[in-house]
């Protein structure tokens, strides 16, 4: 069973940073792209970040680009975001997504994590 | 950036409609249009992808349409457990997705 465990949200304060993990189980998780997507309460879905199953490639969101990195550690089956300079506008819960074909880079998600929430406020 | 829309933002439907929610994308897509549903406080749920292919589990009363800019969602018979809100997403680009607004279908 494809499992996605998110972790790492909390609160923060502006202008402060956070690391998100997510922990993957049940698949080869170096054959699929993974993503982050994130909901602001009350919102709708919004893609975050993404990252190719080998770590060649990465895209991000012009409201995060130079604020958050994605990474990957194949090794560990895990998937990383690293959030620097937070606002307020960052506040979400933050879902990791699978891609749904092994070796695609453009692709739906049929996997997603529980969801982690990031407030950030002072 | 692909922006894309969805028609309506609030759909109010009984037990047993046939509903319809259409997606709209600025540049063509081909068929690389997914859906998905959620429930409150609940991770987004794989309905259809490559517009029109079922995914894994999902009842056949779901069905999905639409090739290039415009796409639809239709499910037959509504159920109870099928309020909710649902989201398209476009996947036409290098791992970069957009999501729809999305369309909250709810009890008439």
């Amino acid at each position: 069973e494809v499992q996605l465990v998110e972790s790492g949200g909390g609160l923060v304060q502006p202008g402060g940073s956070l690391r998100l993990s997510c922990e993957a189980s049940g698949f080869t998780f170096s054959a699929h792209a993974m993503s982050w997507v994130r909901q602001a309460p009350g919102k709708g879905l919004e893609w975050v970040s993404a990252i190719s199953a080998r770590d060649e490639s990465t895209d991000y969101a012009d409201s995060v680009k130079g604020r958050f990195t994605i990474s990957r550690d194949n090794s560990k089956n895990t998937l990383y975001l690293q959030m620097n300079s937070l606002r307020a506008e960052d506040t979400a819960i933050y879902y990791c997504a699978r891609d749904l074909y092994a070796g695609n880079e453009n692709d739906c998600f049929d996997s997603w994590g529980q969801g982690t929430l990031i407030t950030v406020s002072s | 950036d692909i922006q894309m829309t969805q028609s309506p933002s609030t759909l109010s439907a009984s037990v047993g409609d046939t509903i319809t929610i259409t997606c709209r994308a600025s540049q063509s897509l081909s068929s690389w249009l997914a859906w998905y549903q959620q429930k409150p406080d609940k991770a987004p749920k794989l309905l259809m992808y490559k517009a029109s292919d079922l995914a894994s589990g999902v009842p056949s009363r779901f069905s999905g349409s639409g090739s290039g800019t415009e796409f639809t969602l239709t499910i037959s018979s509504l159920q109870p457990e099928d309020f909710a809100t649902y989201y398209c997403q476009e996947y036409n680009s290098h791992l970069r997705v957009t999501f729809g607004p999305g369309t909250k279908v709810d009890l008439k």
